[in-house]
């Protein structure tokens, strides 16, 4: 079935250790692909998106991503985690020539001091 | 700029009440989209609209739901006669293009939905 797999439900990490969240997608063609970022009780924030071009993208508070065709991924990553970053975290797609999201179902982050 | 607007934030509402939730595009932006959360789920796809029209509605619940987005004035997500599996947070977001075209939805800080 075509989907956008997060397979990390929940994460957990230290302040300053480096981070990495994963998001596969099963669509035949490659799609355009998002994260965005979401605070507890607050609406998303667009954190990077990658469209065509560059495999590595640089987005918003030092986050960054990397589409790999091969393995159908688009894993988000931070070098060195801060406290603020605790949220959830969601992988989205568009398909091309469709008008809406498709998203994953997330990942909880907590960062402990 | 104001970024998308919705209203109300919270929104309590008893079972066989109505539920209407506003929405108001970024500046210059004609798309809306509209997305329901469930507790604990991500985001779900609900419907698409252009100015007077409905583009895709093809997450959107077969009865009780509608959406529309008038020439003048914000756009709609109606919900009548709501059960309690309708609590959830909805959540509007707004392009200046079509998604299909390269471009970026921005999501509203989203209208949560309690019903008693």
């Amino acid at each position: 079935a075509q989907s956008v797999t997060q397979p990390d439900i929940h994460i957990t990490v230290s302040e300053g250790a480096s981070l990495e969240l994963r998001c596969n997608y099963s669509y035949g063609a490659t799609p355009y692909l998002f994260w965005y970022v979401q605070s507890p009780g607050q609406g998303l924030q667009l954190l990077l998106k990658y469209f065509s071009g560059d495999t590595l993208v640089q987005g918003i508070k030092g986050f960054e991503a990397e589409f790999k065709r091969s393995q159908s991924s688009f894993n988000l990553r931070k070098p060195s985690v801060h406290w603020s970053d605790a949220a959830e975290y969601f992988c989205a797609v568009v398909l091309y020539n469709t008008d809406k999201l498709i998203f994953g179902t997330g990942t909880r982050l907590q960062v402990f001091p | 700029n104001a970024g998308v607007m919705q209203n109300p934030r919270h929104l309590v509402r008893r079972r066989g009440q109505e539920a209407r939730l506003r929405c108001s595009p970024m500046k210059g932006h004609s798309h809306v989209y509209w997305y329901r959360q469930l507790p604990e789920e991500g985001l779900k796809f609900m419907v698409y609209l252009q100015k007077e029209n409905i583009i895709d509605e093809s997450g959107m619940p077969k009865e009780r739901f509608s959406a529309e987005f008038p020439k003048e004035g914000p756009s709609i997500l109606r919900i009548q006669q709501v059960v309690r599996g309708d609590s959830a947070a909805y959540f509007c977001a707004s392009s200046a293009q079509k998604l299909g075209s390269a471009d970026t939805q921005y999501f509203g800080p989203g209208t949560r939905l309690t019903v008693l």
